[in-house]
């Protein structure tokens, strides 16, 4: 199974919104509400941000949001900060096993 | 609060067979529900599922790797371990042990837990 297909890179200044797609197929996001995104400072471990498509685990800031359409998910990040400059990756659950998305940098400007 | 903690060689010479271990602590490895991951992301690059293993034994892999990884649980020990055999420097990779549950009261199929991460250089 491929990789979930995610811009390469992202950038806004502070305090604009950015959205990131993740674009996968019928057999993965189509299908299945489990998507997941997960922020990754440099040389850092992945952090939850998002899971179900678009539910915020407890602490994470209601400044990430989550949607899907067909076998597209996104993230949007409003009111853009210089600490949410890192990578970004999304993933799907495709019975019986996971897949992630090709990563996105954001940058802050 | 699970804490995951990765061990094992730094370097692994090409052919040879990458082992990992993954120690959780905070609570147990047969919480219901519960799976064990492991995760591996080349340098520079995206991250990449390689499988999880249920406490009760029951393993599910990436389609790509599954011909060269096993993963294994001990839960006397509270751990669980991947092997990759046959091991080329295409393996070389960032390596992170992670969990994900499936029930109705955690983030359902989401890696909510991970471990640091532990770098494995294959050469020679």
């Amino acid at each position: 199974q491929s990789a979930l297909t995610q811009p390469a890179s992202v950038s806004g200044s502070p305090g604009q919104s950015i959205t990131i797609s993740c674009t996968g197929t019928s057999s993965d996001v189509g299908t299945y509400n489990y998507v997941s995104w997960y922020q990754q400072h440099p040389g850092k471990a992945p952090k939850l941000i998002i899971y179900e498509v678009s539910n915020r685990p407890s602490g994470v800031s209601n400044r990430f949001s989550g949607s899907k359409s067909g076998n597209t998910a996104s993230l949007t990040i409003s009111g853009l900060q210089a600490e949410d400059e890192a990578d970004y990756y999304c993933s799907s659950y495709a019975n019986t096993f996971y897949v992630f998305g090709t990563g996105t940098q954001v940058t802050v400007l | 609060q699970l804490q995951l903690q990765e061990s094992g060689p730094g370097l692994v010479k090409p052919s040879e067979t990458l082992s990992l271990t993954c120690t959780v602590s905070g609570g147990s490895i047969s919480t219901t529900g519960y799976y064990w991951d492991w995760v591996r992301q080349p340098p520079g690059k995206g991250l990449e599922w390689i499988g999880s293993i249920h406490y009760s034994g029951s393993t599910y892999y990436d389609p790509s790797l599954k011909s060269r990884v096993s993963i294994s649980v001990d839960t006397s020990k509270n751990h669980f371990s991947l092997a990759v055999s046959s091991v080329t420097a295409a393996d070389t990779a960032v390596y992170y042990c992670a969990s994900h549950c499936t029930s109705n009261n955690c983030y359902v199929r989401a890696f909510d837990y991970w471990g640091q991460g532990t770098l494995v250089t294959v050469s020679s």
